[in-house]
């Protein structure tokens, strides 16, 4: 089984500065077939599901803010948000999808300093 | 819009068979690009995949799970369904329907999810 880590597990951020979000994965998630990495990440507000964000750990869903942006490679990823939004407080899991049985990272709860 | 709602008891007994079922509205199921299938969460696992199918019944379990659970499709009524057997405590959850999205490796599909419904919390109790 791959097992994602995220870190830190919490994070405040003021109004307009950077945000970084990491994740590591136990094996690599980059596939041979296409030479892209299996990782997605998501955004979770309290009573909602998750939304999906960023696919192939650097392609944005349609309609996410340009403020997001994911990279990395192989093992280890990162989630960018340029500059903090207060709409941007959340939790935010990467998911591998490398093995068909995939795998959520345990979360990292963004808030606003 | 493609819209996801699961259905379900709410509270299910020890021991006996979780059933819910995810209605798929502005989308088709029978749509070839995409799987459909079930995540859950809870605060002590997080974020779980269960399993998904493909509308012509084909499906893909998680091996931790994959002894207790069947899913199915109603083309029909363009829904899909869960059960999972002998549940216990370590079960309560909220359970996510989802639309999944990926590529095919090696014959296997690999993916991630676009679309998800709101959630709904079942207890075993």
């Amino acid at each position: 089984d791959i097992v994602m880590t995220q870190s830190p597990d919490s994070l405040a951020v003021s109004l307009g500065e950077r945000a970084t979000i990491n994740c590591k994965s136990s094996q690599s998630v980059l596939h041979s077939s296409n030479n892209k990495n299996f990782l997605a990440w998501y955004q979770q507000k309290p009573g909602q599901p998750p939304k999906l964000l960023i696919y192939w750990a650097s392609t944005r869903e349609s309609g996410v803010p340009d403020r997001f942006s994911g990279s990395g490679s192989g093992t280890d990823f990162t989630l960018t948000i340029s500059s903090l939004q207060a709409e941007d407080a959340a939790v935010y899991y990467c998911q591998q999808y490398y093995s068909t049985s995939c795998s959520f990272g345990q979360g990292t709860k963004l808030e606003i300093k | 819009q493609l819209q996801l709602q699961e259905s379900g008891p709410g509270l299910v007994k020890p021991s006996e068979t979780l059933s819910l079922t995810c209605t798929v509205s502005g989308g088709s199921i029978s749509s070839n690009t995409y799987y459909w299938g079930w995540i859950r969460q809870s605060p002590g696992k997080g974020l779980e995949w269960i399993g998904a199918m493909y509308h012509t019944g084909k499906t893909y379990y998680n091996p931790s799970l994959e002894s207790r659970v069947t899913m199915s499709v109603d083309k029909s009524k363009n829904q899909f369904s869960l059960k999972l057997t002998s549940v216990t405590a370590s079960d309560t959850a909220v359970y996510f329907c989802a639309r999944h999205t990926g590529i095919a490796v090696a014959r296997t599909p690999r993916y991630y999810f676009d679309s998800w419904g709101r959630g709904t919390l079942i207890t075993v109790s």
